[in-house]
């Protein structure tokens, strides 16, 4: 079935350095949509970025990521860590006749230390 | 604007009482919306999904069901409540009509449950 795979549950790193959470995703579906979504401490989840579009960057709020489905990857980047990106990571999967389900990664919660 | 209210904010319940939690979205008509249970410091699980009125598709039960009784309500419950239950319980709305894979969910500021 499909699924959402994110290998690291926690990432610890010091500020200032980059940062890279990693998404990997399994469908038999040619055009799926990858999200990554950010929940900080007793905070409820956001959208942070999405993409549909193979092998383009999309950025927002200093993060980016690029949809390369020839490796099913979605893969969150920063060039560099601040402090208040400590929060909680999701990547999720969805596909144009997706049934209104988001099948989600196990989540990565990032520490970011000074 | 459009705005999410979930109900109560927390609630402490005793294992094999009932519970009734309720998701209004204001702002927004004929959202789809969508029930969520986090484990404490688990992942998220989607349960339910509601595309209209009357209409409610489970996902994963956990021994819980879910109505939509107004186009702007959403409402989860269970008669007995198990030690399980215990989590963060989110509501989600997205816009209907453009398509399920493009739909960004908006999450409500979620309810805390312990069940003791």
């Amino acid at each position: 079935g499909d699924s959402v795979t994110q290998t690291e549950g926690l990432v610890t790193l010091t500020e200032g350095l980059p940062v890279m959470l990693n998404c990997t995703y399994q469908t038999i579906y040619s055009n799926p949509f990858l999200f990554w979504y950010v929940q900080h401490l007793n905070e409820s989840p956001r959208l942070l970025l999405k993409s549909f579009t193979d092998n383009k960057r999309t950025e927002h709020q200093g993060f980016h990521a690029t949809l390369h489905k020839s490796s099913s990857s979605f893969h969150l980047q920063k060039s560099s860590a601040q402090l208040s990106d400590s929060a909680l990571y999701y990547c999720a999967l969805s596909f144009l006749d997706s049934n209104y389900q988001l099948i989600w990664g196990s989540g990565t919660k990032l520490i970011i230390k000074p | 604007a459009q705005t999410i209210h979930q109900w109560p904010v927390a609630e402490i319940k005793a294992v094999g009482s009932p519970l009734s939690l309720g998701c209004t979205i204001k702002g927004k008509s004929s959202p789809n919306l969508y029930w969520y249970w986090q484990a404490t410091g688990g992942t998220l699980q989607q349960l339910f999904y509601s595309i209209t009125v009357g209409q409610v598709e489970s996902v994963v039960q956990l021994n819980l069901s879910a109505s939509r009784p107004k186009d702007d309500q959403f409402i989860l419950s269970t008669e007995k409540l198990l030690l399980s239950h215990s989590g963060f319980y989110l509501c989600a709305w997205s816009l209907r009509g453009q398509g399920a894979g493009q739909d960004t969910q908006y999450f409500g500021p979620g309810t805390r449950l312990l069940v003791l």
